[in-house]
């Protein structure tokens, strides 16, 4: 059981370049999310899905775009990847049942840094 | 807008003895959700224990227990015979019930458990 799975788990980019983080994961949620991790700071939502094929902005959405073609996977996109974009990103899920809600699973996070 | 303050950035203890952890939050909301999570060097993030804001009792997940003030908009996690597995960053987390689905984190507490 793979639980939310992310590739890759490190990347090097140049200012720029253009690049899509993957987040799959295999327990059929509904919801999937993409956070970034600062120093010194708790995770902010960038862009969210409840569903394939829908979207949505989160708190710090600038820069970023996403996809959700499939339910099971959830794609990050830099289209002009910036410095300021250097952080550790995390995808979750989260199952939605009877409008309770579900915790969200975490997978382990990609590092990416743009020089 | 919702926000999550974590007082303390940083937090030790001895292995064996009880440690409390602060979080305060701010919403208008009334019916919420409430979580722990704990993000060891490994930078998963794990679900630690869960309040639902309607539940006057407190959550016990083994010895992980919190004091859920809801008056006082209080939301502290207690880590009762401390483990030097323990050790991690500790986040606390707000999420409404029902339409937006913002997991608001806040900023985190380093917990170490020293031996």
């Amino acid at each position: 059981n793979a639980g939310v799975t992310q590739t890759p788990k490190f990347r090097v980019l140049k200012t720029g370049q253009s690049m899509t983080l993957l987040c799959a994961q295999d327990m059929n949620h509904e919801y999937m999310y993409w956070y970034r991790q600062d120093p010194g700071m708790g995770l902010r939502l960038i862009h969210y899905s409840v569903g394939e094929g829908t979207t949505a902005k989160g708190e710090v959405p600038d820069g970023y775009n996403v996809s959700r073609l499939k339910k099971q996977n959830f794609l990050l996109g830099l289209e002009s990847a910036a410095p300021s974009q250097t952080s550790v990103y995390f995808c979750a899920s989260r199952a939605y049942r009877d409008r309770v809600t579900q915790p969200q699973h975490f997978g382990d996070g990609t590092r990416l840094s743009i020089l | 807008a919702q926000t999550v303050t974590q007082s303390q950035p940083e937090m030790s203890v001895q292995e064996a003895e009880t440690v409390t952890l602060s979080c305060t939050y701010d919403t208008s909301e009334n019916n919420y959700y409430l979580f722990w999570y704990k993000q060891p060097p490994s930078r998963q993030m794990i679900l630690v224990i869960r309040q639902e804001a309607y539940k006057q009792q407190n959550a016990t997940e083994n010895r992980f227990s919190v004091n859920f003030q809801k008056a006082a908009k209080s939301f502290s996690l207690k880590i009762s015979d401390s483990q030097l597995g323990d050790t991690a960053m500790y986040f606390c987390a707000f999420m409404p019930q029902g339409g937006s689905e913002k997991l608001v984190f806040g900023k985190g507490t380093k917990l170490t458990v020293n031996p």
